[in-house]
């Protein structure tokens, strides 16, 4: 099972919008709705912030929205802040009862 | 506090081999499913296998990169999970991680909350 393919970087202002691709195939985010979010910043366990493609757990600012399109999956951060400097990973179930992860994407806030 | 702990890293020759432990706290462990996540230095998360719950029939599943060398079990009465890792590579090296979730289904799920809950990590180097 081959990893997920993100943007290996993604920049915005504060205030701004920015959206991180995940791109899998047929057999994984384009066959379920098992998709998630993690963030992880620097020397920190990773937090989940978006599961079944657009949900978000108790806890977790609106500012984070998930949306899938065929293969695709989307995280888009809204209304940028200085924390969401951080690396974010999709994760989507796949065939044979596995799970993949994304290859990760570095937010810089500029 | 909710909590998972991982222990049982450390350095260790390749093709030996080590029993990782997740250490569960502040809820009903045997409710749940138990995924291991690993990371290798500086490199991204890479999902290593998990273990369904007792009502599902404890069974594991592992990715390919694993499959064979590593072995998930769980202690319901002591609230753990381990990771027995069998000849070791250096490509194994990595922060490996214990989450929770809720995974139900003995196949595929009809309902899944992932890793809402990680350990700190635990890190094993494999090196001779």
């Amino acid at each position: 099972q081959s990893a997920l393919t993100q943007p290996r970087s993604v920049s915005g202002s504060p205030g701004q919008s920015v959206t991180i691709s995940c791109t899998g195939t047929s057999t994984d985010v384009g066959r379920y709705n098992f998709v998630s979010w993690f963030q992880q910043h620097p020397g920190k366990v990773p937090k989940l912030i978006i599961y079944d493609v657009n949900k978000r757990p108790s806890g977790v600012f609106d500012r984070f929205s998930g949306s899938k399109s065929g293969n695709t999956a989307s995280l888009t951060i809204s209304g940028l802040q200085p924390d969401d400097e951080a690396d974010y990973y999709c994760s989507s179930y796949a065939a044979s009862y596995t799970f993949v992860f994304g290859t990760g994407t570095k937010v810089t806030v500029l | 506090e909710v909590q998972l702990v991982e222990s049982g890293g450390g350095l260790v020759q390749p093709g030996r081999s080590l029993r990782l432990s997740c250490r569960a706290s502040g809820f009903t462990f045997g409710d749940y499913a138990v995924s291991w996540v690993r990371q290798a230095p500086g490199k991204g998360l890479e999902w290593v296998g998990f273990i369904r719950s007792k009502a599902y029939g404890e069974i594991a599943e592992y990715a390919a990169s694993v499959k064979d060398r590593f072995t998930i079990l769980r202690d319901d009465s002591e609230s753990i999970a381990y990771l027995q890792m069998n000849s070791l590579q250096t490509e194994d090296t990595a922060v490996y991680y214990c989450t929770r979730d809720v995974y139900l289904g003995s196949g595929n799920p009809y309902y899944y909350y992932p890793m809402d809950v990680w350990g700190q990590g635990t890190t094993v180097t494999v090196s001779s």
